[in-house]
Parts: C-alpha cells; sequence; structure tokens
C-alpha cells in the first residue's frame, strides 16, 4: 500500500515553461486535493475534487489547472510557470467525512527562474 | 480575522517541559478538528484528531470548546523529536475542504 505518491520531489523551470506534477493515490479515496506551502503563509489550497470528474477551485487556483478523469489520479498542471510559483507543493486524500483525515504525498519542491 | 489562527511561534522548551499551542476558528459550523505535525522538509501527518470531549494518546493531550471556538494541543515531557511544526487543522461537514493554520514551530532543547 503506497498511500499518496507524487512526482517529481525537485524540479527547476524556467518562466513560461509548462509542467505536471503527478499524483496518484491506491486507497480509493474519493477526495483529492494539491496544496502550495510558502514560507509564512502554511498550507494553501489550490484546487480540489471530490471524485472522478469533479473538480473545484481552491483558495489560490489563478495558474493551475487540474483535472481528475480516474479516482487514483489527480495531476496539477501549470500552462506557463511563473516566479510566483516557486513553492512546495503537497497532494493529499482522503475519504469523504466529517472526521476523515488527510493522507499527504511526500511533496514537490518547484523553482520558477 | 482568518478561518484558522494559531500562536506564533517558535516555541523553544528544555526536554521535559509542557508545553501548550492554541488554535481558534472563525467557522462556527466546523465540525472536524485535528493536529498534525510536519518535520522540517516533510509532508505534514497527523497527529491526532480533537474530539468534543477531549481526548488524550501519550504525552499528547488536544481539547475542544466549542462555544469559544478554540482548540488547544498540550504536550507533557517534552523530548527531543518533538522538535517540529504543528499545524491546527479544522474541517465543515463532508465535502469540505480542511482549513489549516499556519502553524507553530516547537523547539526542544537538552
Amino acid at each position: 500500500n503506497a498511500g499518496v505518491t507524487q512526482t517529481p520531489k525537485f524540479q527547476v523551470l524556467k518562466t513560461g515553461q509548462s509542467m505536471t506534477l503527478q499524483c496518484a493515490q491506491d486507497m480509493n479515496h474519493e477526495y483529492m486535493s494539491w496544496y502550495r506551502q510558502d514560507p509564512g503563509m502554511g498550507l494553501r489550497l489550490i484546487h480540489y475534487s471530490v471524485g472522478a470528474g469533479i473538480t473545484d477551485q481552491g483558495e489560490v487556483p489563478n495558474g493551475y489547472n487540474v483535472s481528475r478523469s480516474t479516482t487514483e489520479d489527480f495531476p496539477l498542471r501549470l500552462l506557463s510557470a511563473a516566479p510566483s510559483q516557486t513553492s512546495v507543493y503537497f497532494c493529499a486524500s482522503r475519504q469523504q467525512g466529517v472526521g476523515e483525515k488527510l493522507f499527504f504525498g511526500s511533496g514537490t519542491q518547484l523553482s520558477v527562474l | 480575522r482568518k478561518e484558522v489562527e494559531q500562536d506564533p511561534g517558535p516555541f523553544n522548551v528544555p526536554e521535559g517541559a509542557t508545553v501548550a499551542f492554541n488554535c481558534t476558528y472563525s467557522n462556527s459550523a466546523s465540525q472536524s478538528f485535528f493536529w498534525y505535525r510536519q518535520d522540517c522538509r516533510k509532508e505534514p501527518k497527523l497527529l491526532m484528531s480533537v474530539y468534543s470531549s477531549g481526548n488524550e494518546d501519550g504525552r499528547f493531550t488536544a481539547q475542544l470548546n466549542r462555544a469559544s471556538q478554540y482548540i488547544s494541543l498540550l504536550i507533557r515531557d517534552s523530548k527531543l523529536s518533538d522538535s517540529a511544526t504543528y499545524l491546527c487543522v479544522v474541517g465543515s461537514s463532508g465535502y469540505s475542504t480542511l482549513t489549516f493554520g499556519k502553524g507553530t514551530m516547537l523547539l526542544v532543547s537538552p
């Protein structure tokens, strides 16, 4: 049981490049989400999904796209990277329901030059 | 007012000390409450859920006061390995997202 698998662990991009952060979970969780974590800002929600085919915006969605074609996968796309997107990104999943805990991937350190 | 607010840190304590973290939340409809622990450059991991009656897990005790919209975490007999950032997390019903506080850093010294 791998839990939440997130790749890559590190990435350096140039401004304007695009890339996709991959996230997969094998726990059959309905809910999946992407957070970014910046110094002094805490974890901020980018996008989330409550099931295959359903996505919604979080607190800081601009510059990011997501899709949820399967229960297992929830990729995060940066279409045109900007230096402001330099951050640590975490994917997380959980079962629906009050009191269900969130399981995190190990994170991606992204630098945009 | 921010949705979830925590004590500013860092807290510097000696081994064996008792330390308490506080957290307030603004959404009175919140139904789920957690404390997560995050080590440097690692992902957050669940430390414990917080129940209305309060709950204890070894050296850790969590309390919830719904009337005051306040959550606390007490760590007794601090260990060096307790050094980490502690995140207060609050959720509403069912399909909602969880909101994280900015975290409080704890540094336990010998």
